[in-house]
């Protein structure tokens, strides 16, 4: 079975402070994603990366950066944490498969992040 | 551009009662996939299924079925004889063609079932 683990369950912040957020997956999956989860909004897509040391922005990275120098840990990085980054923050990986890459997205379990 | 609409916020019913959860998508593209992800109060998102626009064909797993029409756009789950268990948040997603930068999410529905 696939493990997506992310460091944290909840984490609680304050305004200005650099925050890591960490992902490590265990199946050697390429890519990774990082998506934020807010009530009435849905998942949104901050950032994700096709392999290592690869990013792409997605649909709302202002304010965030990411890293990924190991295939297996894909971190989200809140340069300066605003109130309204308090937010559900899930992270997944997903195999490029030899049928194309429209495998599912595995999720680790979320950080709930609070930024005071 | 890629969209997935979601139109019930909350449904809520009393246990073994069928319940569907409506999706319609938006996609220019004439390939791609559509998927549904279950999400429980522990907070991980469980994935249920994966269509893709070719396939056409219903599909039906234990209490769950899924009903896909590429002429209304909509790709609706159905939950026959409703438990508490199924009590979640569903999400639809699509991913277009390469689908290289994940997949787009509709807003959820909250499924609540009364025992």
């Amino acid at each position: 079975d696939v493990k997506v683990t992310q460091s944290s369950r909840y984490l609680v912040k304050r305004t200005g402070e650099k925050v890591f957020l960490e992902c490590v997956q265990d199946m050697d999956h390429e890519n990774m994603f990082w998506y934020r989860q807010d009530p009435g909004l849905g998942l949104r897509l901050i950032y994700f990366s096709y392999d290592v040391k690869m990013k792409e922005k997605g649909d709302i990275p202002e304010g965030y950066s990411v890293s990924r120098e190991k295939k297996e840990r894909f971190s989200l990085i809140l340069e300066s944490a605003s109130t309204n980054q308090t937010s559900m923050y899930l992270c997944a990986s997903r195999a490029v498969s030899g049928q194309g890459i429209n495998s599912p997205l595995h999720f680790g379990n979320g950080t709930r992040l609070t930024v005071t | 551009a890629q969209k997935v609409t979601q139109a019930q916020t909350e449904i809520s019913v009393v246990e073994k009662e069928d319940v569907t959860l409506d999706c319609v998508y938006e996609t220019r593209d004439t390939t791609y996939y559509l998927f549904w992800y279950k999400q429980p109060p522990s907070g991980e998102l469980v994935f249920l299924i994966r269509r893709n626009s070719f396939d056409e064909q219903n599909e039906i797993s234990g209490r769950y079925s899924w009903n896909f029409q590429k002429s209304t756009s909509s790709f609706n789950f159905t939950i026959t004889a409703s438990q508490v268990v199924d009590s979640a948040v569903y999400f639809c997603a699509l991913s277009e063609g390469g689908g290289a930068d994940g997949l787009t999410f509709g807003k959820g529905t909250h499924l609540i079932i009364q025992p």
